[in-house]
Parts: C-alpha cells; structure tokens; sequence
C-alpha cells in the first residue's frame, strides 16, 4: 500500500457536484491503472480504468485523468449523485512483472447530500 | 452467471485456531487471488493461484497458505490465528494469470476472538 497514495480519505459532495479523487504511486512499471467502488457489506467492483498510453478516459459521468510524468491520476465523478455514496479505491498494477496484481490505495469515503 | 462466491458468510474463531475460506470463481476464470481488507483499509494482496500453483505472494506469513482446485475453486487457510488476523478476506479471479480486469466475491468476514 505505501506505493499508493489516494487522497482525500473522505469527501462529502452536494448532489449535482463533482466529486475528485486523486492517487499517487511510485512504481514506475505500473501500466494499468484503475479506480474500483465498494458499497458496504460489498467486494470492490471495477468502476473504470485506463492504460497509460492515453491521458484521459470518459465513461458516463466518469472519468480518469492520468499524468504519466507526475505518476499521478485522478478519478472525476461529474453530476454526483446519492446512489454513488461508497468508498473508492485506485489499484494500479504492473501487468508484466506481477502478474496483474492490484496495489491499492487506503481508499476515499465519498458521501453525496441529496 | 453467479459470478465469484465465496463462503462462509461471516465467521468467528478464537485465538490460536485454524480457518478455512472457500471461494469458485467466475465462469471461465482461472485465476483467483486472496485479498485481505481490515477496518478503513483498501484491499492487501495475499497470493495468487493458477494451474493449481502458487504464482505470486504479498507479505504474509507461512501461517497463510492456499490451495487451488482442478475447477479453479480455492481455499485460503489461516494457522494459528491472531487478533489482527480480524479482517474482510476476499477472493478475485481474472480470465488469465496476466488479465488485470478482477472480479471480487462480496468476502468473507472473519472476527478473531
């Protein structure tokens, strides 16, 4: 976990705003770079995620943002809603050498006001 | 599709026992790997099977050992369990050894009394 800095480790939005998380790693082999969701009593799920060969993804109301050269990414969760209330982890891996293996960050406790 | 389960539910030991957790993953999935979650964390790596073997292993001790089956099924065992042992224990299994995209079992909650 200490390769993987996720912050911050709670965030309270307004329904309608936009909520960001943010994740640092240091391992430079990393090339595969997700962000999951985890409701209460839940295992994680994956939410959405990105290789490094493209800067941003979008999927619906999310996107990733990723920043090779500052080994940092981001997860943007635009029109926030009640029903995305949950804790959000990044888990980048190094598809090469470990195999798949998810390193996750401490995870974002995300409550949305209606 | 089921997707992965894992069994039991929850679960309570004392100190200084062994525990057994099952898991099947996915259908069509061949790789599972063991997580542990404790209180406010994210997930830790435990180990990761495929083909039956040991491919890779987190920082855990001996006392964690695991076994895959010929359909893919797995267990995690624990030895000798200690208070911080107290944890969400979850599965993952991805369509190969090398596939990023993870699927995790809902865990199997252990408390060590």
């Amino acid at each position: 976990q200490q390769q993987v800095k996720q912050s911050p480790q709670s965030l309270i939005v307004q329904k309608g705003g936009i909520s960001i998380i943010n994740c640092a790693y240091e391992n430079t082999a990393f090339d595969y770079f997700p962000w999951y969701q985890q409701f209460p009593g839940k295992g994680p799920a994956l939410l959405i995620a990105i290789r490094p060969d493209v800067s941003e993804k979008k999927e619906g109301r999310f996107t990733i943002s990723f920043n090779k050269s500052a080994k940092q990414f981001s997860l943007h969760i635009m029109d926030s809603q009640p029903g995305d209330s949950a804790t959000y982890f990044c888990a980048p891996a190094d598809r090469g050498s470990t195999l798949g293996r998810l390193y996750f960050g401490r995870g974002t406790q995300l409550t949305v006001w209606p | 599709d089921a997707g992965v389960t894992q069994s039991p539910t929850h679960l309570i030991k004392t100190r200084g026992q062994q525990v057994t957790l099952r898991c099947s993953p996915k259908s069509g999935h061949d790789t599972v790997s063991w997580y542990q979650q404790a209180l406010g964390q994210g997930p830790q790596f435990i180990f990761q099977y495929y083909e039956e073997e040991e491919r890779q292993r987190g920082n855990f001790p001996d006392r964690f050992s695991g076994h895959q089956f010929p359909n893919y099924s797995s267990e995690l065992n624990v030895n000798a369990l200690l208070l911080g042992d107290s944890a969400l224990y979850l599965c993952a299994s991805s369509a190969s050894l090398r596939s990023t995209e993870a699927f995790f079992g809902q865990g199997t909650r252990l408390t060590v009394v």
